[in-house]
């Protein structure tokens, strides 16, 4: 069955930090990938997604986002973590041959000291 | 344009009760669909919904109902609430393959 591991359940960097989550799926297949934030009370919103073309991925508030095919990884980075990025992030994937079967990961919550 | 709306924002239900989670869009999306969100354990599919009349099961559908009567409503029913659905529900809401809308969620405490 398709899954999407998210190594690091629990994150704590200090403010300026660099930020990499890690995600691998188990789809051999053509994939979509997505990572999605959500903060403190909110819902889900997009950080980022990919569906072809150049691996490299940039997304929203410096986010971006690196499609290692040959890993099975799409792992999130920012260089300089703020405060405000305090919030849990999910990695979701799905096969492109229907929405309905995207697959979201367990989450990781990421917490940025002042 | 409001996105994905739902309604209650919380509820708190006796065990055996019934209701209804109430969600709407405007973005003329075919696809919906309902997941609870419990803690540390990421997003589970409930139902989900291709176009008006066309409704599926997904991970966890036991003690849910759906119905999709028009484009935009998707509604949720819960017929003999229990303390395992206790959770937060969301919506959304997408294009095939697309990113998906999510609404504010609903945050049900059944006791």
């Amino acid at each position: 069955a398709q899954s999407v591991s998210q190594h690091n359940h629990h994150v704590i960097l200090s403010e300026a930090a660099s930020l990499e989550l890690g995600c691998n799926y188990s789809y051999g297949g053509t994939v979509n990938l997505f990572w999605y934030v959500q903060y403190p009370g909110q819902h889900l919103q997009l950080l980022l997604k990919y569906f072809s073309g150049d691996p490299l991925v940039k997304g929203i508030k410096g986010f971006e986002a690196e499609f290692i095919k040959s890993k099975f990884s799409f792992n999130l980075r920012k260089p300089s973590v703020q405060w405000s990025d305090t919030a849990e992030y999910f990695c979701a994937v799905n096969k492109g041959t229907g929405g309905f079967k995207t697959i979201f990961g367990a989450g990781t919550r990421l917490f940025v000291k002042a | 344009n409001a996105g994905v709306t739902q309604t209650p924002k919380f509820r708190i239900l006796k065990i055996g009760q019934s209701m209804t989670l109430q969600c709407a869009q405007d973005m003329n999306h075919n696809y919906m669909y309902w997941y609870r969100q419990d803690p540390g354990m990421g997003l589970k599919l409930i139902y989900y919904s291709v176009g008006a009349g066309i409704t599926d099961k997904g991970e966890v559908p036991n003690g849910y109902n759906v119905s999709r009567s028009t484009t935009e409503d998707f509604p949720l029913r819960l017929e003999l609430a229990a303390p395992s659905q206790t959770s937060v529900y969301f919506c959304a809401s997408s294009y095939p393959d697309d990113e998906q809308y999510f609404g504010p969620g609903t945050r049900l405490t059944v006791t």
